[in-house]
């Protein structure tokens, strides 16, 4: 099946700094989506990006499909940023059925 | 529009016993899902239903259980619980897979404890 790695998997940041997190992915996909889960466990959908750009507030995100990978960009990190920020695919393999495949995280801390 | 709601928050079960955990959306999704969540660890798929009436495996479905009578409600059943099921319990829901707007939206959890 398809395969979905992160990097970095930990990462420590002072407050204000900017940050880059990747996800590759093995397969072709027609869904990727990007969340933040809080320290509460609480999952917050981030980005719906399986192609392009996009950008929200301080967040934004880039896949490239035809590569397999997709960057997460945090800018003027809080403290509130703190969390597992998950990436997730899903594809058109075995059916139509949009099953998703997480990867295992990226955790992020953000010091004040 | 409420989105995906989960009931309960919070559970301890003892070993062998049963519970239902309750989904419902609001979105007029077609599919519906359960994932489970073990420490440090990503999402796992349960099973999934396509529409009411229509239900599969996942990556992980040894002791659940689940049916759709419903487009709004996806009911998951644990059947002799055990410590192996200790979990946090995601429900989600997405309109179909062909679509351009294939977004997955998740309930808030059910944090289970199999003691």
């Amino acid at each position: 099946g398809i395969q979905v790695e992160q990097s970095p998997p930990d990462l420590i940041l002072q407050e204000g700094a900017n940050s880059t997190l990747r996800c590759n992915f093995s397969d072709s996909v027609n869904n990727l989506q990007w969340f933040h889960q809080n320290p509460w466990g609480q999952l917050i959908n981030l980005f719906y990006i399986p192609s392009g750009t996009k950008q929200n507030g301080r967040l934004s995100a880039t896949t490239v499909a035809t590569e397999r990978y997709s960057l997460l960009y945090i800018s003027s990190s809080q403290t509130t940023d703190s969390g597992v920020y998950f990436c997730a695919v899903g594809g058109l393999y075995g059916g139509a059925t949009n099953k998703l495949i997480f990867g295992t995280g990226t955790l992020l801390a953000v010091q004040p | 529009n409420a989105g995906v709601t989960q009931t309960p928050k919070f559970r301890i079960l003892k070993i062998g016993q049963s519970m239902t955990l309750q989904c419902t959306q609001d979105m007029n999704h077609n599919y519906m899902y359960w994932y489970r969540q073990d420490p440090g660890m990503g999402l796992k798929l349960i099973y999934y239903s396509v529409g009411a009436g229509i239900t599969d495996k996942g990556e992980v479905p040894n002791g659940y259980n689940v049916s759709r009578s419903t487009t709004e409600d996806f009911p998951l059943r644990l059947e002799l619980a055990a410590p192996s099921q200790t979990s946090v319990y995601f429900c989600a829901s997405s309109y179909p897979s062909g679509r351009v707007d294939n977004e997955q939206f998740f309930g808030p959890g059910t944090r289970l404890t199999v003691l």
